[in-house]
């Protein structure tokens, strides 16, 4: 069973600081089938980074994805007031099938 | 422009069996390979994928609940139905459901419903 972990588990930032999310799997991500998930209190998990490095639509260029096979990483270059969230990433193809990280929860500091 | 809502009971007992259903809009599962899948979220904890079907009818499941779960399609009311039986409090969760785009998206979720809040208790 593959298992993703996300560290760090809390991050504080100030807005105009630069953010950096890592996601390590315990085996290999198949054709690197991760994505990258936002999720503000209360809503549904918003799409950012799909393929490891594709900007979903409408997702701002400040938000970037990068790795492969086990160390991925989301960027956020220039944090907005907007950008402090909860952030999962997702892999798909190994067994389960889709399985989510636990999660870095990004606070103002 | 795709969306999702999820429906269903928002209180079910213990050891009943819980039904919930995805009714979409903006592609369809005739002319679309994609697919829809089930995701939770227990209060405070982080997202677990459930099931998945496919237009194919193809389906899978997360290994640990696939004795209790169920995921079936109706294309031509544009619904997916998931069924989990034998419930528990610690079943207690956010539902999600969510349109896989397959290869175009590399299989993620890119549009998800707002969710459904199921509790268990008697």
């Amino acid at each position: 069973e593959i298992v993703l972990t996300q560290s760090p588990g809390t991050l504080s930032l100030s807005p105009g600081d630069r953010a950096t999310l890592s996601c390590r799997a315990s085996q290999t991500v198949s054709s690197n089938y991760l994505a990258w998930y936002q999720q503000k209190p209360g809503q549904a998990p918003r799409l950012l980074i799909f393929g490891a490095s594709s900007r979903a639509a409408g997702i701002p260029d400040r938000f970037s994805g990068s790795g492969s096979m086990t160390d991925f990483t989301l960027t956020i270059s220039r944090l907005e007031p907007d950008d402090f969230a909860v952030y999962y990433c997702q892999q798909y193809g190994s067994s389960p099938l889709i399985s989510f990280g636990q999660g870095t929860r990004l606070e103002s500091k | 422009q795709i969306t999702l809502e999820e429906s269903g009971p928002t209180l079910v007992k213990p050891t009943q069996t819980l039904t919930l259903t995805c009714t979409f809009s903006g592609f369809s599962f005739s002319n679309s390979a994609v697919g829809v899948g089930w995701s939770r979220q227990p209060p405070g904890k982080a997202l677990e994928w459930l099931a998945l079907i496919y237009w194919d009818d193809k389906k899978h499941y997360r290994p640990s609940l696939e004795s209790r779960l169920t995921i079936t399609k109706d294309t031509s009311k544009n619904q997916v139905v998931l069924t989990m039986t034998n419930m528990d409090p610690v079943d207690t969760a956010t539902y999600y459901c969510a349109h896989n785009g397959g290869w175009f998206s590399r299989y993620s979720m890119d549009v998800w419903g707002h969710g459904t809040t199921v509790t268990v208790s008697s």
